[in-house]
């Protein structure tokens, strides 16, 4: 079945750096990739997601790249505030052929903290 | 609007107690998924309903996990003999169309301890 690997488990940016999360996934039919932010006493919120047939995906300070031959994508926040700091997890899903019933495989989680 | 709700916010049961853990999902929302996420982990799936259907049910741990949708809007997701593995935090998360075609939306969870 599908892994995810995540890194890096804990990241430490001064406020106005860019920070970088990786992942890494094992099923090469893997085809929709969401990012989620959860602060603390919360559920994840959803940031971006991207779907396999792009490589790139933007929305104002965070990006999304996917590299379907390596099977790796990340994150990349720009201009990072302290608002940003929580836990970001990555998560794929698998693609079942016929369907899918939306079973997301979640990384570990990495836990941003951003420095004023 | 209205997001995703559970209740309740905490749980405490001792070991071996039944726990009933409810989740009101967005309305009109098709989808709605259970997680478990262990303390400084990622979310685990444990199921999926489309309406009242129970399509996949594959990450529930043992049977003494269940979890109904019986009129497609309100789902329970119900814990028997409660056990000390099972403390967790459960998410319960929705969406509009089935699978994940439309966004998912997360409650706050529930956090249930077990003595």
């Amino acid at each position: 079945g599908e892994n995810v690997e995540q890194h890096p488990s804990t990241l430490s940016v001064q406020e106005g750096d860019s920070a970088v999360i990786k992942c890494t996934y094992s099923d090469s039919a893997s085809n929709y990739f969401p990012w989620y932010k959860q602060e603390l006493g919360k559920g994840p919120q959803l940031i971006i997601d991207i779907r396999s047939n792009v490589g790139e995906k933007k929305d104002q300070r965070i990006a999304v790249t996917l590299n379907k031959t390596a099977k790796h994508f990340s994150l990349h926040i720009t201009e990072t505030q302290p608002e940003d700091s929580a836990v970001y997890f990555c998560a794929a899903i698998p693609f079942y052929g016929s369907g899918n019933t939306g079973k997301l495989i979640f990384g570990q989680g990495t836990t941003l903290q951003v420095k004023p | 609007g209205a997001g995703v709700s559970q209740s309740p916010r905490y749980k405490v049961a001792k070991r071996g107690q039944d726990v009933a853990l409810r989740c009101d999902p967005i309305s009109g929302h098709v989808s709605l998924f259970w997680y478990q996420q262990a303390l400084g982990q990622g979310p685990e799936f444990l199921t999926y309903f489309q309406n009242e259907a129970q399509l996949d049910k594959s990450g529930l741990p043992s049977d003494r996990f269940f979890a109904e949708r019986p009129e497609g809007s309100v789902s329970t997701l119900k814990i028997q003999r409660t056990q000390q593995e099972d403390s967790a935090v459960y998410l319960c998360a929705s969406s509009l169309e089935p699978g994940l075609n439309s966004p998912l939306h997360f409650g706050n969870g529930t956090r249930l301890t077990v003595t």
